[in-house]
């Protein structure tokens, strides 16, 4: 069964960094594009980038350049985002996804990674 | 304020239809094919419903369709079953700087 495992939640304090996991099972993590995606408590879902597995290659959506960074681990079949400069408004559900194999959609999910950023 | 504009909320009986409407401009809904439907429960993880306008991924039921006119995409959802209550959301291919954009949501109550 194909499926995406994100790792634990995490509390960080304003201008602190946090790295999320998200291990891929079922499938090879090289094949698809990663996508991570975040939703603020109680609001819309917001596109943060990509990542191609097999190259390594990101594009980042404008708002989280300088900011944040998206690496992989292929032999752990293991992707990752880093955060960096923490406000209290990152404040948020962090989705992994696979991309599909042609075009700009997610064809499934992780679980979600809550990222709490509190002084 | 979300990139790509959906009502905050729609609703229907059992058994109708409801239409879900995305706007968005000539340089994403209305130039590029690569529109996506989302469902979420909530404390769910989104799922895919729709993909590229019409297609659908195997497993998601024909009572859900897609289309789009112009620069607005919509979703259908046909014979409205209580499961069916969740938020939605839109999301287009916006050009290699924009990338994706998300609409804000919309909220399907089944009455």
């Amino acid at each position: 069964q194909e499926q995406l495992v994100q790792s634990g939640a995490e509390v960080k304090k304003p201008g602190a960094s946090v790295t999320v996991s998200c291990k891929a099972s079922g499938y090879s993590l090289s094949d698809y594009y990663i996508h991570w995606v975040r939703q603020a408590p109680g609001q819309g879902l917001e596109w943060m980038g990509r990542m191609n597995p097999d190259t390594g290659v990101t594009n980042y959506a404008r708002k989280f350049r300088g900011r944040v960074t998206m690496t992989r681990d292929t032999s752990i079949n293991t992707a990752y985002i880093d955060l960096s400069s923490l406000r209290s408004d990152d404040t948020a559900t962090y989705y992994c996804a696979r991309g599909g194999s042609t075009g700009w959609r997610f064809d499934f999910w992780g679980q979600g990674t809550l990222v709490t950023v509190s002084s | 304020q979300s990139a790509l504009t959906q009502p905050p909320s729609a609703s229907g009986s059992p058994g109708q239809s409801v239409t879900i409407s995305c706007t968005g401009t000539s340089s994403d809904v209305g130039r590029y094919n690569y529109v996506s439907w989302y469902q979420q429960h909530p404390g769910k993880a989104p799922k895919l419903l729709i993909y590229e306008v019409i297609k659908r991924p195997s497993g998601v039921p024909d009572r859900f369709s897609g289309s789009k006119s112009g620069n607005t995409a919509s979703l259908t959802v046909s014979g409205l079953q209580a499961e069916d209550e969740a938020n939605y959301y839109c999301t287009s291919f916006a050009g290699n700087d924009n990338y994706v954009l998300f609409g804000g949501g919309t909220k399907v109550t089944v009455l």
